[in-house]
């Protein structure tokens, strides 16, 4: 079973558009991290944000902001007034208490063009 | 600020042949991972590694790979034999303890086998 879904494959916007890129999670655990990590084309693996399953506050770093609800087990990321910058991959990701949090499972990411 | 460091940034080797990827860890961190993502599709975990030992692996792991910290800096991960299915971003990471307080990761070797 998929236990991180990306549902959104690709997404283009135009620049200054405000785009969500949405995040579903499956896990039998009560504690839990999240996280989103953006991969821009040249290819590393840049972190995002951590969340951990106690803490549904909403979050804001500047023109970023995430949606944790546990009710629908998602957590969705936003971008507001998206930039050309903000093109890359963007991966949603699991971390469990039953694997010691030793893993990270990814969804198969989401990728964002921004046009000018 | 502290990086992971990944040498070299990509390896062009033929089918058959033994690779080694080299990766240094922050050097307060504890755990050590490895990671691949084969072209376009999406990062799967590959192994955990503390106090010198496994930790956890997954069925990708299997007997060709295998991983060492042969020294106090580096750790590595070794293909013995590659097979063109093993072309792929190997990423490695490392933690300063376990995952729940994050993960940083290097920006990647790219193994191409031919």
């Amino acid at each position: 079973a998929q236990k991180v879904t990306q549902a959104q494959t690709e997404i283009s916007v135009v620049e200054k558009e405000d785009v969500t890129l949405d995040c579903v999670y499956e896990t039998r655990d009560t504690t839990y991290y999240l996280f989103w990590y953006k991969q821009p084309p040249s290819g590393e693996l840049v972190f995002l944000i951590r969340r951990n399953s106690f803490d549904e506050q909403n979050e804001i770093s500047g023109r970023y902001s995430w949606n944790f609800q546990k009710s629908t087990s998602s957590f969705n990321f936003t971008i507001t007034a998206s930039q050309v910058v903000d093109s890359a991959v963007y991966f949603c990701a699991l971390s469990e208490a039953w694997s010691g949090y030793s893993t990270l499972t990814f969804g198969k990411g989401t990728m964002l063009l921004v046009s000018p | 600020e502290p990086e992971v460091t990944q040498t070299p940034s990509h390896q062009v080797t033929q089918m058959g042949q033994e690779v080694i990827l080299r990766c240094v860890p922050i050097s307060n961190h504890l755990y050590f991972y490895w990671y691949r993502q084969i072209l376009g599709q999406k990062v799967e975990f590959l192994v955990s590694f503390y106090n010198n030992e496994i930790s956890e692996k997954s069925e990708i792991f299997d007997d060709q790979f295998s991983v060492e910290r042969p020294d106090g800096s580096n750790f590595t991960l070794k293909i013995r034999s590659t097979k063109l299915e093993d072309s792929a971003m190997y990423f490695c990471a490392s933690s300063v303890g376990q995952g729940i307080y994050g993960y940083t990761f290097g920006s990647g070797t790219r193994l191409t086998v031919v």
